[in-house]
């Protein structure tokens, strides 16, 4: 596709069930993000790759929070033991350069609704 | 924690009217950009101003930058309905990791 792709776009998990969130980013993007978003809020950043490494990791709310890339493409952002404070919005973003001097492509989103 | 906050925090006018949305940040940026959500969807880059910039323009958007005050605003010209989304600033740091920093958002609704 075209665009970052998210999946699945809406999660429902019961309090204390492990979730994994998968982004598609644009082919040959070299940064990729991931924020989280709560209602009404701007969106808090996560944790970024530049390729498959990643550089920052600060804004992972807990060591519950876990986000790979192994291959540099796809990313995968995990959470276990969900809470009722994890629901939120979760979006990636992909970026054809390693600094931010471009603009970041977002995908759509997965809602995160814990139960 | 977020960088910034927009101003105001929700604006209604009427069709072809002109929206201004301010943002104010805190630390030394690199550039700053300007996003919109619609409802329920992913973010939209609107617009870029780099830090040696004062204005910028790209169609209806005209961006102003002033890093001696740290802020920024968005004017959107003659406005339609399809404008009707939140709008938000974002801004890349000139030091450390790369990361956009975002506000939080004007909500914008534009009526017919």
């Amino acid at each position: 596709g075209a665009g970052v792709s998210q999946s699945p776009r809406y999660k429902v998990a019961k309090r204390g069930q492990d979730v994994a969130l998968r982004c598609d980013p644009i082919s040959g993007h070299v940064s990729l993000f991931w924020y989280q978003q709560a209602l009404g809020q701007g969106p808090e950043f996560l944790t970024y790759f530049q390729n498959e490494a990643q550089l920052d990791k600060s804004g992972l709310p807990s060591d519950r929070f876990f986000a790979e890339r192994p291959e540099g493409s796809v990313s995968t952002l995990k959470i276990q033991r969900t809470q009722q404070e994890d629901s939120a919005v979760y979006l990636c973003a992909s970026s054809r350069r390693q600094d931010l001097n471009t603009e970041a492509f977002f995908g759509q989103g997965t809602r995160l609704t814990v139960v | 924690s977020q960088q910034g906050e927009e101003d105001p925090q929700a604006l209604s006018i009427q069709e072809g009217e002109n929206a201004t949305m301010n943002c104010s940040y805190k630390t030394s940026i690199n550039n700053l950009q300007w996003y919109r959500q619609n409802s329920g969807r992913g973010l939209v880059h609107l617009i870029l101003i780099r830090s040696n910039e004062r204005e910028k323009h790209s169609g209806r958007l005209r961006v102003t930058l002033d890093t001696s005050k740290k802020s920024s605003s968005l004017l959107i010209t003659a406005s339609r309905a399809a404008d009707t989304a939140s709008y938000f600033c974002a801004t890349a740091p000139n030091t450390g990791f790369q990361k956009l920093v975002f506000g939080t958002g004007t909500r914008l609704l534009v009526s017919p």
